[in-house]
């Protein structure tokens, strides 16, 4: 069993749709959370941290709950550009470790 | 602002060859993490280094070493390659703790192995 586990996906989606992507970690001691976003063949970019109280960035928005060591990114009214895999990151050992998920790939489609 | 910066870019070798890939940190991060992502695949963590020394490893093979040196920046050393290690190199940095554990990758080094 994978460290951080994701939707496996893929979701294609419509233009305007709202997406939700789930994401489970089992280290117990995980400290730090993130969703990155990765195009094809580029770098993952953070997207967000993300936090017990949940925030929100314009349409994203994410949300923890360490006692069922869940995370989720939820994505409003989607647009063409958002087409990507997003990846759900853990951290712990104050920095010291990254854990990836497997990534979940979304197509926003026209 | 300055980023993590990767170099070659791209690298193009043979069986059993070596390589060296660089990667220079974000100015005032003192850690760096090496990760090798295959096609279709999440990237995969293999060695981090934090104020020059080793702080942890992954699934790095015994046939690469890496390091970091006095202006903190890394090379990690590939030999004997093989095809099977034909990847994304992605090197990211982070300056611990100040930078709320948020590492951020550089455009990665695409190492192909004929």
């Amino acid at each position: 069993r994978k460290e951080v586990e994701q939707d496996p996906g893929p979701f294609n989606v419509p233009e305007g749709a709202t997406v939700a992507f789930n994401c489970t970690y089992s280290n117990s001691a995980s400290q730090s959370f993130f969703w990155y976003r990765q195009d094809c063949r580029k770098e993952p970019k953070l997207l967000m941290s993300v936090y017990s109280s949940g925030n929100e960035d314009g349409r994203f928005t994410a949300q923890l709950n360490r006692a069922s060591q869940y995370i989720s990114l939820l994505i409003r009214d989607s647009k063409l550009s958002d087409s990507a895999t997003y990846l759900c990151v853990v951290s712990y050992n104050y920095g010291q470790n990254f854990v990836f998920g497997p990534g979940t790939r979304l197509s926003v489609l026209p | 602002a300055a980023g993590v910066i990767q170099s070659p870019r791209h690298l193009i070798k043979e069986k059993r060859e070596t390589a060296t890939l660089k990667c220079y940190p974000i100015p005032r991060h003192d850690t760096v993490y090496w990760y090798q992502q295959g096609p279709g695949q999440d990237p995969q963590f293999l060695i981090s280094f934090y104020e020059k020394m080793q702080s942890d490893k992954g699934s790095i093979p015994d046939r690469f070493s890496a390091q970091q040196f006095s202006d903190y920046h890394s090379e990690l050393n590939m030999s004997s390659l093989e095809l099977g290690d034909s990847a994304l190199y992605f090197c990211a940095s982070n300056r611990l703790p100040d930078s709320g554990n948020t590492i951020y990758f550089g455009e990665g080094s695409w190492l192909t192995v004929v």
